[in-house]
């Protein structure tokens, strides 16, 4: 079984402030895939980032970044200078096994304020 | 455009009323899945396919059918909807991996809001 927890339901930050937002995961699987998507207000739901569990660097990607620690089975997000746009819901996902599922957390809800 | 398409967005509907929620997409995946999304739960997902004539349970596939008779087509089957099939719905997609599992960069329908009085 595998499961992903996201302890942080609600966040808010005022604009230009760095938030991170938590992943905790558990697999008994060795090879396994973490992600991350984004639900604007708007409801769709856009994939941000994918990373295997052979691949423990952590990476940027503009203002976003990821921390990813094996020994803590922690798949952490960073958004740096925080902007309105960044208001959304943000899920952090889990692929293990064979890959045929992918589990949700509950998802944290950033709110960044003007 | 590349795209999953879900129909309807919102329905209302009565306890025991059959109802077909159609996802279809057009890039050729051969993983697709259908999620549930409620407050505080994230989501979850109910069926998913990975390829033609194949499907699988998720984690709540209760009170839900799904078929794959075409490549682009999943549809989500609620034979006598219940209250608490009440939700927002995703079709998702990708493509498979070359180890034969998705590779978890789902392409998301825009969603279905169903409601079951």
């Amino acid at each position: 079984a595998q499961k992903v927890t996201q302890a942080q339901t609600e966040i808010s930050v005022v604009e230009k402030e760095d938030v991170t937002l938590d992943c905790v995961y558990e697999t008994r699987d060795t090879t396994y895939y973490l992600f991350w998507y984004k639900q604007p207000p708007s409801g769709e739901l856009v994939f941000l980032i994918r990373r295997n569990s052979f691949d423990e660097q952590n990476e940027i990607s503009g203002r976003y970044s990821w921390n990813f620690q094996k020994s803590t089975s922690s798949f952490n997000f960073t958004i740096t200078a925080s902007q309105v746009v960044d208001s959304a819901v943000y899920f952090c996902a889990l692929s293990s096994g064979s890959a045929r599922q992918l589990t949700f957390g509950s998802g944290t809800q950033l709110t960044v304020l003007p | 455009e590349a795209q999953v398409t879900q129909n309807p967005r919102y329905l209302i509907t009565v306890t025991g009323k059959k109802l077909t929620v159609t996802c279809s997409q057009n890039m050729n995946h051969e993983y697709m899945s259908w999620y549930r999304q409620d407050p505080g739960l994230g989501l979850r997902q109910i069926y998913y396919s990975m390829n033609v004539e194949v499907t699988d349970k998720g984690d709540v596939p209760e009170g839900y059918k799904v078929s794959r008779k075409e490549k682009r087509n999943f549809p989500l089957i609620l034979e006598s909807p219940s209250p608490n099939q009440t939700s927002l719905y995703f079709c998702a997609s990708s493509l498979l991996s070359t180890k034969g599992g998705n590779t978890g960069e789902l392409f998301f329908g825009e969603g279905s809001r169903l409601t079951v009085l």
